[in-house]
């Protein structure tokens, strides 16, 4: 079964670096993903897709502050030089054939 | 660039149905696909079902599979999405997505979202 880890809750101090990790259910370590970002009261935003080897595809208008990796079956967004506006939730999702629309729980980012 | 406008919030009693819109703009509508998500309060993203805008295909995820019907208008470049038999706990946030023109893949932009409360 395709099923995205996150963990409930990160944090980091303004203008900081924070990594989030997403984790692949085993069996699926070659899965591409997408982060969403949606901040509070607001509906979600694309910011990229990751693929398995660490590349990466951003949204248009995504910020150079923002970059994905890869490593097995983790998937992470990094999102260096925190700003107040970055904390939202933060939301991992994948893909297969015939297997649509997985969702991860979803981080919630507080910046400090 | 990329728009997806979504319809207005809708208030419904517990049985009926509701039909949400999402219209396109900046893109060439019928090269991709529309997912719906939704979002109950303070709840995760729930995805719905998918629509290829190119030949009508759908996929719906299984629990919603009896009770939401997806279509697209080519000429408005809108796409919607009816639920029926509407519940308490239908009580959400829901979003159209841009999506795959074969199938469901990434979503890489979204719409504001609609909100939906079923009350009676």
């Amino acid at each position: 079964q395709l099923v995205l880890t996150q963990s409930p809750s990160a944090s980091a101090s303004l203008g900081a670096s924070v990594k989030l990790t997403c984790t692949l259910s085993s069996g699926h370590n070659k899965y591409a993903i997408a982060w969403h970002q949606q901040q509070p009261e607001k509906g979600p935003r694309y910011l990229m897709k990751v693929n398995s080897d660490g590349r990466h595809n951003k949204g248009d208008g995504i910020s150079d502050r923002f970059s994905g990796s890869s490593s097995g079956a983790d998937r992470y967004l990094t999102i260096s030089s925190l700003q107040s506006e970055d904390e939202a939730d933060y939301y991992c999702q994948t893909w297969g054939t015939g297997i649509p629309g997985v969702f991860g729980g979803g981080t919630k980012l507080t910046v400090l | 660039q990329v728009q997806l406008v979504q319809s207005g919030a809708e208030v419904k009693k517990p049985g009926a149905s509701v039909k949400v819109s999402c219209k396109a703009s900046g893109y060439t509508f019928t090269s991709y696909g529309i997912s719906w998500v939704r979002q109950a309060p303070g709840q995760g993203l729930e995805w719905m079902g998918w629509i290829s805008a190119n030949n009508g295909d759908t996929n719906s995820a299984q629990k919603f599979q009896d009770r939401v019907t997806l279509t697209t208008d080519t000429s408005t470049l809108t796409a919607y999405m009816e639920l029926r038999s509407l519940r308490s706990d239908d009580t959400a946030v829901y979003y159209c997505a841009r999506d795959g023109q074969y199938s469901s893949v990434d979503f890489d932009s979204w719409g504001q979202g609609t909100l939906v409360t079923v009350s009676s």
